[in-house]
């Protein structure tokens, strides 16, 4: 089967400006996750979708982020308007039964945003 | 969620057994015990799952005492692709949200 998929695999973009990261999950995992690691840091948990739903979006750091999952499928990481601190490396993952299944969650290969 | 403790870094040599330990003093009944792998400009992978006693996959083992307090990660025979991070995790059963430490950077020389 397709793994997680992360569109795009770099970005470089101006303080203020606008990014969209994509993450295509495993076809059939209802949970999607975003987790990211910032520079010299740990990578931080950031919100878990079931489906279209946000179960937990206790690790989004501000409004700058918005995180959607329309239809259920696919998800978009927004950060408008980007700060120098934002940039780092945006992992995804997703899994079929959450917490609920031993075999841990499939990851993508993440999005290295770099703001300049 | 409990905090875990690993060591920094590792070396070892191609054929070796690698045996990483993770503390987690602070463990709850409910908790699990997770590895995850990463390689250099990829996503973490996961290895290795157990709750108590022994775990063994294709990959690894996982040795957890009776106290569950800490945890043994095993390589048997380690290559030259295995030099990566390893980080050790404690995973509450009630939860999805995985909190990573700094990991162990494992070097395998040949």
């Amino acid at each position: 089967e397709a793994g997680v998929t992360q569109f795009p695999s770099h970005s470089v973009i101006e303080k203020g400006q606008t990014v969209t990261l994509r993450c295509d999950p495993i076809s059939g995992h209802d949970n999607l996750y975003w987790y990211r690691r910032v520079m010299g840091k740990e990578i931080k948990f950031l919100l878990h979708f079931v489906k279209e739903s946000k179960q937990d979006e206790s690790g989004m750091p501000n409004n700058r982020f918005l995180a959607e999952r329309t239809g259920g499928t696919y998800s978009t990481l927004k950060v408008q308007p980007a700060e120098l601190e934002d940039s780092g490396v945006y992992f995804c993952a997703s899994s079929q039964d959450g917490s609920q299944r031993g075999y841990g969650y499939t990851f993508g290969s993440g999005t290295r945003l770099t703001v300049v | 969620l409990a905090k875990t403790t690993q060591p920094i870094s590792m070396d070892s040599y191609e054929g070796q057994e690698v045996n990483i330990t993770c503390s987690h003093n602070n463990i709850a009944t409910n908790d699990y015990i997770t590895w995850y792998q990463q390689f250099p400009s990829q996503g973490p992978r996961f290895i290795i799952q157990g709750y108590k006693t022994k775990v063994t996959n294709e990959v690894a083992s996982l040795f957890i005492p009776a106290d569950r307090k800490s945890s043994t990660l095993s390589l048997p025979r380690v290559s030259l692709s295995d030099t990566a991070v390893y980080y050790c995790l404690v995973r509450s059963y009630n939860t999805d949200k995985l909190i990573f430490g700094t990991g162990t950077r494992l070097q395998v020389f040949p």
